[in-house]
């Protein structure tokens, strides 16, 4: 009950596509819910966030769209550029001791 | 403008050493994590810190020891290494509450 299921594990998407990865939990507990990118070498850095009281966030070409009876939330990167190419980590806040449970994470590679 | 900054970037040992990785934060930050990334896996927490001088154990406490004397320093320890803990350790600090953890760039451990 306290997994974050996310998939897919790999994507590859052209230049100027949409990269759309899925994650999906069962604790209806969670509080929040954030998406982390990593470059290879580097630690995960917050890329974006959500409630789930909203539906959707939006902050530039980065989206999380939030389905709270299907207990499903996904990021939607729009215009892909080579520069999107990372590891995408979703998160999920438990709100009794504020820890975050991750998805497995999904490694992006945007093609030229 | 250093945020988290961790020593060693890189350690071979072999099994039954002993070592310390070390972990610094500049910004004032209350909590203080231990993470280890293992490919497929996500990141998995170890121990995490609320406070100077308490600890508590994480997803994956065993073979791991942790110490928070100051507020800016948190170390992990490992007794006796084992080849099951060569994986890449993550360092991350937040402010209470807030799912906005802040990580350093990795310590890479091979146990042969």
């Amino acid at each position: 009950q306290q997994q974050v299921k996310q998939s897919p594990q790999s994507l590859i998407v052209q230049k100027g596509g949409i990269s759309i990865i899925n994650c999906a939990y069962e604790n209806t507990a969670f509080d929040y819910f954030p998406w982390y990118q990593q470059f290879p070498g580097k630690g995960p850095a917050l890329l974006i966030a959500i409630r789930p009281d909203v539906s959707e966030k939006k902050e530039g070409r980065f989206t999380i769209s939030f389905n709270k009876s299907a207990k499903q939330f996904s990021l939607h990167i729009m215009d892909s550029q080579p520069g999107d190419s990372a590891t995408y980590f979703c998160a999920a806040r438990t709100g009794s001791n504020y820890q975050l449970i991750w998805g497995a994470g999904t490694k992006l590679i945007i093609k030229p | 403008n250093a945020g988290v900054t961790q020593t060693p970037k890189f350690r071979v040992l072999k099994t039954g050493q002993s070592m310390t990785l070390l972990c610094a934060q500049d910004m004032n930050h209350e909590y203080m994590y231990w993470y280890r990334q293992d490919p497929g896996m996500g990141l998995r927490l170890i121990h995490y810190s609320v406070g100077e001088g308490t600890t508590a154990k994480g997803e994956v406490p065993d073979g791991y020891n942790v110490s928070r004397l100051k507020k800016q320093n948190f170390l992990l320890g490992l007794e006796s290494a084992a080849p099951s803990q060569t994986s890449v350790y993550f360092c991350a600090s937040s402010r209470p509450g807030l799912a906005e953890l802040f990580f350093g760039e990795g310590s890479r451990l091979t146990v042969l």
